[in-house]
């Protein structure tokens, strides 16, 4: 199956500021799906980001707040911009594996202090 | 309305039993289900997948739909301690292929 790398793993960051995540994947793949994990609760998706075109955000989300990037295949980024506690959470990102259903790399636990 | 329902427990059971978690569904959208674990502070990882009414058996983890009654269940069977985390069915939202997540059973097997 699909491997993804996610980085950063934690990270503590003050209110105000932007945090950016970073996900690589051993393979080609179309779509790369984020998610976020907020404290006790299930998976919500953010977006769905395909290569060379602007992501599908949805109902909730909005790209001023988490601009994705996906520049090739295999790599992107989510940008926790102008943080709140309330955006404390894990994030993960996520790509299917043909016949091997959702695969997600480690997450990053965000704190906002 | 969330696709999937579950109910967070936690479910206990004692080392060596049948732990039996389920999900239910409401409406007649996708009959793709996933069941993923998910342990404390890691990612969700797939266990299984079913599509069609009936079980899917892997090893001590069998997956069972059924759509005339609308739930779909995970059982483990001889339960470890290892097996002691979040439980998590999802399905394709609708109109969609991406799954949506319900709010899982925590599990825990005690020795």
């Amino acid at each position: 199956s699909a491997v993804i790398s996610q980085k950063p793993s934690r990270d503590i960051c003050q209110r105000g500021t932007s945090l950016t995540i970073q996900c690589q994947v051993d393979s080609q793949v179309t779509m790369m799906f984020w998610y976020r994990q907020q404290p006790g609760q299930s998976l919500t998706l953010i977006a769905t980001a395909n290569q060379g075109s602007e992501a599908t955000y949805e109902s909730g989300f909005v790209i001023d707040k988490f601009p994705i990037s996906r520049p090739n295949l295999t790599f992107s980024t989510l940008t926790v911009s102008n943080m709140s506690p309330e955006d404390s959470s894990i994030y993960l990102c996520s790509v299917e594996a043909t016949g091997e259903g959702y695969t997600f790399g480690s997450g990053t636990r965000l704190t906002v202090v | 309305q969330k696709e999937v329902e579950q109910n967070s427990g936690p479910l206990s059971v004692p080392e060596g039993a049948i732990a039996s978690l389920n999900c239910t569904y409401s409406d007649r959208g996708s009959q793709s289900f996933f069941w993923y674990r998910q342990y404390s502070g890691k990612s969700p990882e797939l266990i299984m997948s079913i599509y069609s009414n009936g079980d899917k058996e892997d090893g001590r983890f069998t997956a069972q739909l059924n759509k005339a009654s609308q739930y779909v269940s995970l059982l483990i069977r001889d339960s470890q301690p290892s097996d002691s985390a979040t439980y998590l069915c999802a399905r394709p939202a609708g109109g969609s292929y991406i799954p949506t997540f319900g709010r899982g059973t925590s599990l825990i097997v005690h020795p």
